[in-house]
């Protein structure tokens, strides 16, 4: 399973635009990339995936360059309620036996007024 | 429906009790898995089951014991712990086994004493 590098905090304000880099210098051709977010006493909450290039949905963006050895999770206009910590995760979700959904140490995202 | 159901949410139990967490599913998934975590560290595998069969134990000390009675359901049988096993244990689901879109539950948080 390729490892996953991120920075352990952020801080950020309410408007600002955030971005959370994720750095997987050994990802695999089969490899996708998942990040997850996850609130204090609750589970972690899938946000967005993707393979390459750039993915969007209502939540997030995801920019992973050509080489996929990093990626970006960008949250537009972050609020107060973006205070969370935020995981990249790294694997080939076609093999089935050998992915094992670990997580690495996350980033811990504080947004202030 | 995607939700990942666990009771209780809280549990203070003795280190000779015998207790049992629960978590359930209906989102036809197949795959089922138990994560602990400590405060401030990322969630920590400790059981994947796969079409109800376990695929993964995480070298998990025999005092938790999973089981799985059926596709939907989820248990993780506990007896003669520790103070260190306190922690949040989350319960989580996937389409399959290697699927990284997973659903979590809210998680029940466990207090040996």
């Amino acid at each position: 399973l390729a490892k996953t590098t991120q920075p352990i905090s952020m801080d950020s304000y309410e408007g600002q635009e955030v971005n959370i880099t994720c750095s997987h210098n050994n990802i695999a051709t089969n490899d996708y990339i998942t990040w997850y977010q996850q609130f204090p006493s609750q589970g972690p909450r899938f946000i967005i995936q993707g393979y390459k290039t750039k993915v969007t949905n209502e939540v997030a963006s995801l920019f992973i360059p050509a080489d996929r050895k990093s990626s970006t999770l960008s949250l537009p206009r972050v609020s107060l309620s973006d205070t969370a910590v935020y995981y990249c995760l790294v694997g080939d979700i076609y093999t089935g036996g050998g992915n094992k959904l670990t997580f690495g140490t996350g980033t811990q995202l504080k947004v202030e007024l | 429906d995607t939700e990942v159901t666990q009771t209780p949410k809280h549990l203070v139990m003795g280190m000779t009790n015998k207790k049992s967490l629960k978590c359930e599913q209906h989102m036809g998934h197949r795959a089922m898995y138990w994560y602990k975590q400590k405060a401030k560290k990322p969630p920590e595998l400790m059981f994947v089951y796969s079409y109800e069969k376990l695929s993964i134990n995480e070298s998990v000390p025999s005092r938790f014991s999973p089981e799985c009675p059926n596709s939907s359901l989820l248990n993780l049988h506990l007896h003669a712990l520790q103070p260190e096993d306190s922690a949040l244990y989350l319960c989580a689901s996937s389409q399959r086994q290697g699927s990284t879109e997973a659903f979590f539950g809210q998680g029940t948080r466990l207090t040996v004493v």
